[in-house]
């Protein structure tokens, strides 16, 4: 069965900094699809930064970058020059390419501080 | 363009009741999936539909949980005898097809409430 793991419950950055919301996941499939998703207090899910498990580079998009360790099973999340929008839950998922349902890690909540 | 929407945003039901919560994907999407989060977690996936056929709802907890999506394009979630613990936001999401690489679109979900 897939797995999730977000162990941040919770995270604190300083405007303009960087951070990064870590995600570990456990399959046993060879091909699969690693997500990240923004939930902001107004609870829509907004797709962030996608990566495929047989990409060779990280996925970056903007100020979002996912550091891909494909041999540790960890996917996580790097947000640069933080920005106080930036504050909200942050979801890492995963699809394996056999089946069609996404499975999401509990979340991590980001606050951004000025 | 217009994005996935849900109705209603707010559903407050009685325990034993019957409610129908309503999915509008993206025009041309294919898939459409459901999920339930609760308080305090991730989505939790339900079912999933690749035209009017369910491809895969083995995320549906039980037999009180059924979904429809007639003509390939609107999609019902239907809870029958409903009971406190299916309180939570239900989200609906859809993509381009069910291929690997595109991302989930979601609606902005509906929050049903069993009392």
């Amino acid at each position: 069965a897939q797995k999730i793991t977000q162990t941040q419950p919770g995270m604190f950055v300083q405007e303009k900094e960087a951070v990064t919301l870590d995600c570990t996941y456990d399959t046993s499939d060879q091909s699969y699809g690693l997500f990240w998703y923004k939930q902001p207090s107004s609870g829509e899910m907004i797709f962030l930064i996608y990566q495929g498990s047989y990409d060779e580079q990280n996925a970056t998009e903007g100020r979002y970058s996912l550091n891909f360790q494909k041999a540790r099973k960890s996917a996580n999340l790097v947000i640069s020059a933080s920005q106080l929008g930036d504050s909200a839950m942050y979801f890492c998922a995963m699809r394996s390419f056999n089946n069609n349902d996404m499975r999401f890690g509990a979340g991590t909540r980001l606050t951004v501080k000025p | 363009g217009a994005g996935v929407s849900q109705t209603p945003s707010n559903k407050v039901t009685e325990k034993g009741k019957y409610v129908e919560l309503r999915c509008d994907p993206i025009s041309g999407h294919t898939a459409l999936y459901w999920y339930r989060q609760s308080l305090g977690q991730g989505p939790e996936f339900l079912i999933y539909f690749q035209g009017t056929g369910a491809a895969d709802d083995s995320g549906l907890p039980n037999d009180r949980f059924f979904a429809v999506r007639p003509e390939g394009s609107v999609s019902t979630l239907k809870i029958q005898r409903t009971e406190r613990g299916d309180s939570a936001v239900y989200l609906c999401a859809s993509s381009l097809d069910s291929t690997r690489t595109y991302e989930q679109y979601f609606g902005p979900g509906t929050r049903l409430t069993v009392t």
